[in-house]
């Protein structure tokens, strides 16, 4: 059991690049986010997925796509690649939807944009 | 809008001192829930706790306590005894209720907590 798993886990881009970071759950869970970590900002909510075939926009979507693949796959893509992209994204999977139940966080992906 | 301060950034206490961790939240919702996270150095994110807001109890594991209080919007956290291994960056997170609608954890910015051996 795996719990939630991330790929790449470390990636460096030029600006203008673009790339897909993966993010795949064993524990069937329904729900999957992405969040973003800056220095001295805590996470903050990108995009999340309340069950398959649904996405909707967190606090600070822009610049990033979303794809729910299937119910433990969940991809976040940068299709131009900036600077103020530079940090560190964690997914993360809860059992239930509508904030009720705990997150569970990969282990994360540290991006940096040249 | 619901919104998490933790007016803390930083602590630095000697091994097996007690330290208290505060959070304040706001949130119009009358029903929501407060979690706790860990990050050690390490990076990994490891949640600690989750209490709804119909649920002022407090809780104890082992050295952690929770304290949750309602009248003054506060979740804070107490390690007693702390040891080495509690250094960390911890996060308190807040979620509405949504039914359906908008989704996710709202995070403080953390508090860096050092313990000196």
């Amino acid at each position: 059991n795996a719990g939630v798993t991330q790929t790449p886990k470390f990636q460096v881009l030029k600006t203008g690049q673009s790339m897909t970071l993966q993010c795949a759950q064993d524990m069937n869970h329904n729900s999957m986010y992405w969040y973003r970590q800056d220095p001295g900002m805590g996470l903050r909510l990108i995009y999340y997925s309340a069950s398959e075939g649904t996405t909707d926009k967190g606090e600070v979507p822009n610049g990033y796509n979303v794809s729910r693949l299937n119910k433990r796959e969940f991809s976040l893509r940068l299709e131009s690649a900036a600077p103020s992209q530079t940090s560190v994204y964690f997914c993360a999977s809860s059992l239930t939807s509508g904030g009720r139940g705990e997150q569970f966080f990969g282990p994360g992906t540290r991006l940096t944009v040249l | 809008a619901q919104k998490v301060t933790q007016a803390q950034t930083e602590i630095s206490v000697v091994e097996k001192e007690d330290v208290t961790l505060d959070c304040v939240y706001e949130t119009r919702d009358t029903t929501y829930y407060l979690f706790w996270y860990k990050q050690p150095p390490s990076g990994e994110l490891v949640f600690l706790i989750r209490r709804n807001s119909f649920d002022e109890q407090n809780e104890i594991s082992g050295r952690y306590s929770w304290n949750f209080q309602k009248s003054t919007s506060s979740f804070n956290f107490t390690i007693t005894a702390s040891q080495v291994v509690d250094s960390a960056v911890y996060f308190c997170a807040l979620s509405e209720y949504s039914g359906g609608g908008a989704d996710g954890l709202t995070f403080g910015k953390g508090t860096h907590l050092i313990i000196q051996p």
